[in-house]
């Protein structure tokens, strides 16, 4: 079945720093791929919408010129978070769109970034 | 605005019974629904989708009921399993076929008692 996957699974850095997490579709070409952070022990909430070859489009409240995403092909899209901050630790997960497959979107196995 | 919510946070229930997690919408435009099962520290996992002209679906010991008129939609998982135990999220894809994010439900933390 179509398989996303998410790298790195896990992260920690210090702040100020910045971090990017990559996410690929394995078998199946993805014009367009999400991005979703999870706080713990609440809801995944969409950040962007990234269209290969194309801006992203982010959602009220989230700073592009922080979150910045980019998806040059039809299998990878990522997102950079740019001098992280303590307050940026969270669960990043992306999906991926797949048109001819029985679900709308697969999800990776999102990344766990923790800011010192 | 667009909202997707669920009644209770926490659901435990013993192995063997059967357990009912009711999700709540608010967009009467709503028309495409999808209930992930959440393990931790891993993403989501497909369950079970209904569209808005179907009010049931049924899949393996799964089943989505979907009450339009009053905007709520449920799962139900026939004779539980030890495996079951996760965080159930609804979603709503108002694109109808995944063309747009997913707006999530905040989810219940359903526990299997042995």
């Amino acid at each position: 079945g179509a398989v996303v996957s998410q790298h790195p699974s896990w992260v920690i850095c210090k702040s100020g720093t910045s971090v990017k997490i990559e996410c690929r579709s394995l078998d199946f070409q993805a014009t367009t791929m999400f991005w979703y952070r999870q706080f713990p022990k609440q809801s995944l909430m969409l950040m962007a919408t990234s269209n290969e070859g194309s801006k992203a489009t982010y959602e009220q409240g989230v700073e592009k010129d922080k979150f910045l995403i980019n998806h040059a092909s039809l299998t990878l899209s990522t997102l950079t978070v740019t001098s992280a901050h303590p307050e940026d630790s969270s669960f990043y997960i992306c999906s991926a769109r797949d048109p001819a497959g029985v679900q709308p979107q697969h999800f990776g196995d999102g990344t766990r970034l923790s800011i010192l | 605005g667009e909202s997707v919510g669920l009644h209770l946070p926490t659901l435990s229930v013993q192995e063997g019974d059967n357990s009912i997690i009711n999700c709540a919408y608010s967009n009467s435009a709503s028309d495409y629904f999808i209930w992930y099962k959440q393990e931790s520290g891993k993403g989501p996992q497909f369950i079970i989708d209904i569209r808005s002209n179907m009010d049931k679906r049924q899949g393996q010991r799964v089943t989505v009921l979907l009450n339009k008129t009053v905007k709520h939609l449920s799962l139900q998982i026939a004779a539980t399993q030890p495996g079951d135990s996760a965080v159930y999220f609804c979603a709503d894809d108002f694109s109808g076929g995944g063309a747009d994010g997913l707006t999530f439900g905040k989810g219940t933390h359903l526990i299997i008692q042995p």
